[in-house]
């Protein structure tokens, strides 16, 4: 069966600080794989898909981006945190359904 | 501009009663919808889909109903239990999935 994991599980950084959280998907091959946040009292927010290795789609303009370096491994980073990028982040592969991992909680101070 | 909308943030139900759950949605060209299901601090866990060509599907205590011409979906949980309690989300699929901001429901003992 397929599984998706995600770290740190929660993460404090100050402003200015850069991130890098991961994502890894077992079990399946080439997924299409997504990278979401949701703000506090807000629905999930697309950030990043990727349909293959190297290949990667922005959804919304913003000081984060990501890479995926192997099939199964997603990479959300920042060069500088900002304050407004506190929230809960998630990772999701697609077969039909998207399917979520646990999320990372970033509080940004 | 949002393409998936719950009008309802928040939701209370007796236990043993029903819970209604509503969606409405702007882009016809929408041709699947999905619910999930997301507790605190954890990934949303998918619960129902529907595909565009059905107007009902049900799966144990959930069904859910898709007015294509209303633009209208609804998620019925019965009968509705304390474990219920959670942040569902309404999402549909068009080049990608559209995630709406959720409605929290509370199930009361």
């Amino acid at each position: 069966s397929q599984t998706i994991h995600q770290w740190p599980a929660t993460l404090v950084q100050p402003v200015g600080s850069p991130l890098s959280l991961e994502c890894t998907v077992e079990g399946t091959s080439n997924p299409n794989l997504y990278w979401y946040r949701q703000a506090a009292g807000r629905g999930l927010q697309l950030l990043f898909y990727s349909v293959g290795i190297g290949q990667i789609s922005s959804e919304v303009p913003q000081n984060l981006s990501a890479s995926r370096p192997q099939d199964r491994q997603f990479i959300l980073s920042s060069k500088k945190l900002l304050l407004s990028d506190s929230g809960f982040y998630l990772c999701a592969w697609e077969q039909e359904t998207q399917y979520f991992g646990p999320g990372t909680r970033l509080l940004v101070l | 501009d949002q393409q998936v909308k719950q009008n309802s943030p928040s939701l209370s139900v007796q236990e043993g009663r029903i819970s209604i759950l509503n969606c409405d949605y702007t882009n016809s060209m929408f041709d699947y919808f999905l619910w999930y299901k997301k507790y605190p601090a954890e990934g949303p866990t998918f619960l129902i889909s529907i595909s565009s060509i059905k107007d009902k599907n049900e799966d144990g205590r959930f069904t859910v109903f898709l007015n294509k011409s209303a633009k209208h979906l609804s998620l019925h949980i019965v009968p509705s239990q304390p474990g219920d309690s959670a942040v569902y989300f309404c999402a549909a699929r068009g080049q990608n999935f559209v995630f709406g901001p959720g409605t929290r429901l509370s199930v009361l003992p």
